[in-house]
């Protein structure tokens, strides 16, 4: 089945620097990818919606200008959180919806998430 | 705008039954979704329901009734692996370009104790 690979599993970054999150479609080519964020204990919160080809629509509140997203490819989009800080630690993942055609036959799992990305900034 | 309600934690011993109700206010909808979530790790899908009724996938069903907006997961002969986050969620229609695009629920923390 399709599959989305996330990396890195964890990072770790001193506060004022950039850290790279990728998000892969394996076996297939997802023109729209998903970020979430989600705090301890806490839900998955959309961030921002990837368009392969096209910037980013984000969420009312987040800020495009940190949380930059690059959809360069069919198969590859990029989370980067600029000058990161201690707040900003979180999980980040990624999905990405499936193939096209499945979305009828099957609605409800068509959608494919990455493994994640725990992110501490010390 | 869209919001959704579930209860926070549900603690049950092995081999109960525990039944986790989402209530859902959306200005538009396209079926209700549940996922699994341990400690950790990515969500992962369990069921679907696009319309009214019971959908059942082994141990665990969901059922939608669209005319009260409401929802439910249910988990049969609990064993200690079930204990993870639940969450219900609703995605935009596949008509739309944002289609694939999830909204959860705050989650459930359901508690296996032995």
């Amino acid at each position: 089945g399709a599959v989305v690979s996330q990396h890195p599993s964890r990072v770790i970054c001193k506060s004022g620097t950039s850290v790279k999150i990728e998000c892969r479609s394996l076996d297939f080519q997802a023109t729209t990818m998903f970020w979430y964020r989600q705090f301890p204990k806490q839900s998955l919160m959309l961030m921002a919606t990837s368009n392969e080809g096209s910037k980013a629509t984000y969420e009312q509140g987040v800020e495009k200008d940190k949380f930059l997203i690059n959809h360069a490819s069919l198969t590859l989009s990029t989370l980067t959180v600029t000058s990161a800080h201690p707040e900003d630690s979180s999980f980040y993942i990624c999905s990405a919806r499936g193939p096209t055609g499945q979305g009828i036959r099957a609605p409800g799992n068509t959608i494919y998430f990455g493994e994640g990305s725990w992110l501490t900034v010390v | 705008g869209q919001s959704l309600e579930q209860p926070s934690e549900v603690t049950a011993v092995e081999g109960a039954i525990v039944q986790i109700n989402c209530t859902y206010q959306t200005s538009g909808f396209y079926g209700l979704s549940w996922y699994q979530q341990h400690d950790g790790g990515a969500p992962t899908f369990l069921s679907y329901n696009g319309l009214d009724g019971l959908e059942e996938t082994g141990r665990f069903s969901s059922f939608l009734s669209r005319s009260d907006s409401y929802g439910y997961l249910l988990l049969q002969e609990l064993q200690m692996k079930d204990s993870a986050s639940y969450f219900c969620a609703v995605r935009d229609p596949p008509s739309s370009d944002s289609w694939g695009k999830l909204q959860f629920g705050a989650g459930t923390q359901v508690v296996v104790t032995p």
